[in-house]
């Protein structure tokens, strides 16, 4: 059973970037897109962008154009999310979610979330 | 993007009992693209509902979706233990994608 993998938690400074990465485990995941879901402690739900790894083009929400960096590499299956200029507003559990792509653009599989905290 | 609005934001009830939970788009959901999923606490959102009434993959059939258009409703019949948690609604037919946000599903 696929299993979206993601790297552990990070605390950084104000100002600074955080990189944060979602893989598969049992499967791949370069065909379907990739998105970035953030959730602020004791907030609800918000999507920042997308990816389909083996084209490589990224799609962001207005709100984080220009902040947000989404990557892949389809050689290890692996998806980045790079977010810069870190305020204390960016603390957040940060989700990759699977979607499987036309019709289907909901997210049926999700990672267990990489926690960034920014903080001086 | 459209706004979604999600009633009542607390939802207090007993084990065994029903759970109605409402989603309202400020436009209306292209082909009703409409999904609601569970967020138990410290986990990652779990997909319940697609296309506004149909279940995923493995979940209990005492969770139906209805509704289209603007207006839709997540029903839990005989709520169970594993039950109480945070319930969220997503439209996925206009980008960008946007959520509701969220109604709490606890033990009165």
């Amino acid at each position: 059973q696929v299993q979206l993998v993601q790297s552990g938690a990070e605390v950084k400074k104000p100002g600074s970037s955080v990189k944060v990465s979602c893989t598969a485990s049992g499967g791949t995941i370069n065909t379907y897109t990739i998105n970035w879901v953030r959730q602020a402690p004791g907030q609800g739900l918000e999507w920042m962008g997308g990816i389909i790894p083996i084209f490589g083009t990224a799609k962001y929400a207005q709100k984080f154009q220009g902040r947000v960096t989404i990557t892949a590499d389809a050689s290890t299956g692996t998806v980045y999310m790079e977010l810069s200029s870190l305020k204390s507003e960016d603390t957040a559990v940060y989700f990759c979610a699977r979607e499987l792509g036309l019709p289907d653009w909901y997210f049926d599989l999700w990672g267990r979330g990489t926690l960034v905290t920014v903080s001086s | 993007e459209i706004v979604l609005t999600q009633s009542p934001g607390t939802l207090s009830l007993s084990p065994g009992e029903r759970a109605s939970l409402s989603c309202r788009a400020r436009q209306s959901v292209t082909s009703n693209y409409l999904a609601w999923y569970q967020q138990r606490p410290g986990q990652a959102p779990r997909l319940l509902i697609y296309g506004a009434s149909s279940r995923a993959t493995g979940i209990p059939d005492r969770f139906s979706g209805s509704g289209s258009g603007t207006d839709f409703t997540l029903t839990i019949n005989k709520l169970e233990p594993e039950d109480f948690a945070v319930y969220y609604c997503q439209q996925y037919g206009s980008s960008p994608v946007t959520f509701g946000p969220g109604t709490k599903v606890d033990i009165k």
